[in-house]
């Protein structure tokens, strides 16, 4: 299995900042990285697909970079649904595996 | 829009077999391109994925729990299950079902709301 190690495991931010999370694979993933949102209580939504597009409908703020095995999410000025959990997800191999999760809380 | 809706109980014994149902709405099983998915999360962790049914009955899941699973679909019924067996309390989790998209390669653009599976007596 490829494995995914995503940090910081959680991280304070304010509205308004900038926040960057990281994820990482154990070998070569080329682009084929995608990230989630987690509401408390709720199913995951979708947001970027293939490293860095915007899924339609996803704001502006969030973005996705990377290739090979480092990947980012940098989403700006952190709005209040963004306090949330984040995942990311690799499709390189059809055993499918996610990031532990990046839990974004109120400073 | 697509919709996804889990079914089933919500207490299973340890021994025996979980069986979960997702109807879906608004969509086909049966169209090309989907994954029919099935994702757990056990309390306060991440998220595993199981595994997926296409929609021309081919499977796969993951590694870890290959032995325990089965996925089938009814494209009658626009529906796709679970049967999980021989489960024990490290199978405590929220069940999700997903349609992963094939673009790029596959990621889940729509989930089920998820539904809570306890194991234990």
């Amino acid at each position: 299995d490829i494995q995914m190690t995503q940090s910081p495991s959680s991280l304070s931010a304010s509205i308004g900042d900038r926040v960057t999370i990281t994820c990482r694979s154990s070998q070569s993933i080329d682009t084929y990285l995608n990230w989630y949102r987690q509401k408390p209580g709720k199913a995951p939504e979708f947001l970027i697909y293939a490293a860095s597009t915007l899924q339609s409908g996803v704001p502006s703020r969030f973005s996705g970079s990377g290739s090979g095995t480092d990947f980012t999410l940098t989403i700006t000025s952190l709005q209040p649904e963004d306090f949330a959990t984040y995942f990311c997800q690799q499709s390189y191999t059809t055993l499918w595996t996610f990031g532990q999760g990046t839990k974004v809380e109120v400073k | 829009q697509v919709q996804l809706q889990e079914s089933g109980p919500g207490l299973v014994k340890p021994s025996e077999t979980l069986s979960l149902t997702c109807t879906v709405s608004s969509g086909s099983v049966s169209s090309s391109n989907y994954y029919w998915s099935w994702i757990r999360q056990p309390p306060g962790q991440g998220l595993e994925w199981i595994g997926y049914i296409y929609y021309s009955g081919s499977t796969n899941s993951s590694p870890s729990l290959k032995s325990r699973v089965t996925i089938s679909i009814d494209t009658s019924r626009n529906k796709f299950s679970l049967n999980l067996r021989s489960v024990t309390a490290a199978d405590t989790a929220v069940y999700y079902c997903a349609r992963g998209v094939a673009v790029a390669g596959v990621h889940f653009d729509s989930w089920g709301q998820g539904t809570l599976v306890t194991v234990s007596s």
